[in-house]
């Protein structure tokens, strides 16, 4: 079946400094989500990627579809402390979810 | 427009015990999905259901889990008996309708705890 994997696991960083995580998928994707779960709460949808390349920004996110659409980013500019969550990203096909990059923001 | 509601937000109980959790999708939601999230990890799919139909259950461990969802609203999760693997949250989410264009809505789950 469809593995996703995501890195890295875990990100700590001062508060300001870019953030990135990085989805990868072991076969094509049709399209991918993204979600973020605060701690101690539950998935909240952020966005959906659906075209080859595709870019899509929120604000100081920036999200990526790749060519191949295997993998996919999420790039946070400028973090600040409401940043804090464990991003996931999920293949749609199966509503498979990575493991998911724990991000935690000094102020 | 009310949330996706889960109860009981949290349960305790013995290994061999039977346990039952309860979710009510958001109004007009086709789409029911029901996910085991261990801690640390992501959220995995059980089954998934369009309507009173089952579309995806094919992780679901069908020797100790069932679920339904009668009349395409309600649906309950049930584990008979349970085991200490089990030990998890778990979410409930709908969508307005099975392509997968549309985005998934998580209730606030339920943490089960098997001692």
């Amino acid at each position: 079946g469809q593995q996703v994997m995501q890195i890295p696991q875990y990100q700590h960083v001062q508060e300001g400094e870019d953030f990135t995580t990085y989805c990868n998928s072991s076969t094509t994707l049709s399209n991918i989500q993204w979600y973020k779960q605060r701690p101690g709460g539950h998935p909240v949808f952020l966005i959906q990627l659906v075209k080859s390349g595709e870019v899509k920004k929120q604000k100081r996110l920036t999200f990526q579809f790749g060519e191949a659409k295997k993998n996919s980013s999420l790039h946070i500019t400028a973090t600040q402390t409401t940043d804090v969550g464990t991003y996931f990203c999920a293949g749609t096909r199966d509503m498979r979810f990575g493991a998911g990059t724990r991000l935690t923001v000094k102020p | 427009e009310a949330g996706v509601a889960q109860s009981p937000r949290y349960k305790i109980i013995e290994k061999r015990q039977s346990v039952a959790f309860w979710c009510n999708p958001i109004s007009g939601h086709a789409t029911l999905y029901w996910y085991q999230q261990i801690l640390g990890q992501g959220p995995k799919l059980l089954i998934q259901f369009q309507n009173n139909g089952v579309v995806d259950d094919s992780q679901l461990p069908k020797d100790r889990f069932s679920a339904e969802r009668l009349k395409g609203v309600d649906s309950t999760l049930k584990i008979q008996p349970a085991k200490l693997e089990d030990s998890a949250v778990y979410l409930c989410a709908s969508s307005l309708a099975l392509d997968s264009l549309y985005e998934q809505y998580f209730g606030p789950g339920t943490r089960l705890t098997v001692t």
